[in-house]
């Protein structure tokens, strides 16, 4: 299976404290995704990041791609209480497939 | 603009019994996608159609049927449903018909099979 493995399963920390969670994977991806899940709700879709390229930003994100390792981390700088939810990395194949790692449950204390 | 919606939100049926889960989309994507997230795990692909007319298996499609009745719309059939069915049910669409796209989800059907 290509599916990705989160690391770790679960992490709490302090509001404004940095957050890191990994996401390794089994064979060549086209891109890696990774998304967010509110408790009782579907995911939304946070950020892509490509097979060409190591790291990328948008807002408080911060996403980083080693090919070579096959892993990917997810920063998530000055966490939020709102921030508390199950984040999901995501690879895609060459055709139409995605493969969703197993999660990991960050809760973000006030 | 209601993004992709998902009937019913919830369903207890007995085992043997059989149901249709409804996902349409009105973003005008071209591919589809059904997925199964059981406790604590990511989500498994059951199915998916790439464009109007196709779809595929994905990693677990046993037990299932889909069907791609138009652009809009993606049915998951469980024609003799069984206790491992039990899960949550989660479409899923995308504009492109490739893996490099944002996938854009519904809000789930909670399954349970006694």
């Amino acid at each position: 299976s290509q599916q990705g493995e989160e690391d770790p399963q679960a992490l709490s920390i302090q509001e404004g404290e940095n957050a890191t969670m990994n996401c390794s994977y089994k064979t060549s991806i086209n891109n890696l995704q990774w998304y967010r899940q509110n408790s009782g709700r579907g995911l939304v879709h946070l950020i892509l990041i490509r097979s060409n390229e190591r790291e990328k930003h948008s807002g408080r994100l911060r996403v980083t791609l080693d090919t070579s390792k096959k892993s990917s981390s997810l920063l998530i700088t000055a966490s939020r209480a709102a921030d508390t939810a199950s984040y999901f990395c995501a690879t895609g194949d060459n055709f139409n497939k995605f493969y969703f790692g197993s999660g990991t449950k960050l809760n973000v204390k006030p | 603009n209601a993004g992709v919606t998902q009937t019913p939100k919830f369903q207890v049926l007995k085992t043997g019994q059989s149901m249709t889960l409804q996902c349409a989309q009105d973003m005008n994507h071209n591919s589809m996608y059904w997925y199964r997230q059981d406790p604590g795990m990511g989500l498994r692909l059951i199915y998916y159609s790439a464009s109007e007319g196709t779809t595929d298996k994905g990693e677990v499609p046993n037990g299932y049927n889909v069907s791609r009745l138009n652009k809009r719309e993606f049915s998951l059939r469980l024609e003799s449903a069984a206790p491992s069915q039990t899960s949550v049910y989660f479409c899923a669409s995308t504009f492109g018909t490739r893996s490099r796209e944002t996938q854009y989800f519904g809000p789930g059907t909670r399954l349970l099979v006694l």
